[in-house]
């Protein structure tokens, strides 16, 4: 069984700073990683994914992550954030088959002014 | 094209009382997902559909809850009888049965069991 585990339930950071948002797992098995963004009201929307191929995955407003095998983590980086990125931020976990989906507790980001 | 649809977004009962949740899918979405989010936490995964056939319940509190997808399209949530402890966010998902991984979720029904 998989598990994920987002060890930062909330992080604030002042607009234009550098984030790095924490999320490791557990699996038998090889993985899919996701990250998911909901924002305030809104249903969860998926950010990015790593399936395989380049260990770096990219979001087309920024974010990026890197799957790390040997610690067995998928953080999030944004290197510089904007108010509009306050949300909360799920990392997820599924086998190669897309079943046994587990989300992580999630992180709350605040981008302060 | 329309995302995910559930109704009623909010929904405020007194326990031992019954409460349904609608979802309708993404048009073509043959695999359809029920979790449960309570406050502060992560998305739990309550049932899984494959067209109109519960392939995965395992997480499903079957004493209590039941759901259906009659069709293979739109799919009903219930509780009967509803506890103090169902008090959480119902949320739906869909998805294209050979891209198990991008799954596309509604704004979720909000329950309150006062």
């Amino acid at each position: 069984a998989q598990s994920v585990t987002q060890l930062d339930s909330q992080v604030p950071v002042f607009e234009e700073a550098p984030v790095e948002l924490r999320c490791n797992y557990s699996s038998s098995v090889s993985v899919y990683l996701f990250w998911y963004v909901q924002y305030p009201n809104q249903g969860l929307q998926l950010l990015l994914k790593y399936l395989s191929g380049s260990t770096l995955v990219e979001s087309i407003n920024g974010f990026e992550a890197e799957f790390n095998k040997s610690q067995t983590s998928f953080h999030l980086r944004k290197p510089s954030v904007h108010i509009s990125d306050t949300a909360e931020y799920f990392c997820a976990v599924s086998d190669p088959y897309g079943q046994n989906f587990v989300f992580g507790p999630g992180t709350r980001l605040s981008v302060l002014p | 094209e329309a995302g995910v649809v559930q109704s009623p977004r909010y929904k405020i009962i007194e326990k031992k009382q019954p409460v349904a949740f609608w979802c309708n899918p993404i048009s073509g979405h043959n695999t359809l997902y029920w979790y449960r989010q309570n406050l502060g936490q992560g998305p739990e995964l309550l049932i899984r559909y494959e067209n109109e056939e519960a392939v995965d319940d395992s997480q499903l509190p079957k004493d209590r809850f039941s759901a259906e997808r009659l069709k293979g399209v739109d799919s009903t949530l219930k509780i009967q009888p509803a506890e103090l402890g169902d008090s959480a966010v119902y949320l739906c998902a869909s998805s294209l049965r050979q891209t198990y991984n991008e799954q596309f979720f509604g704004p979720g029904t909000r329950l309150t069991v006062l």
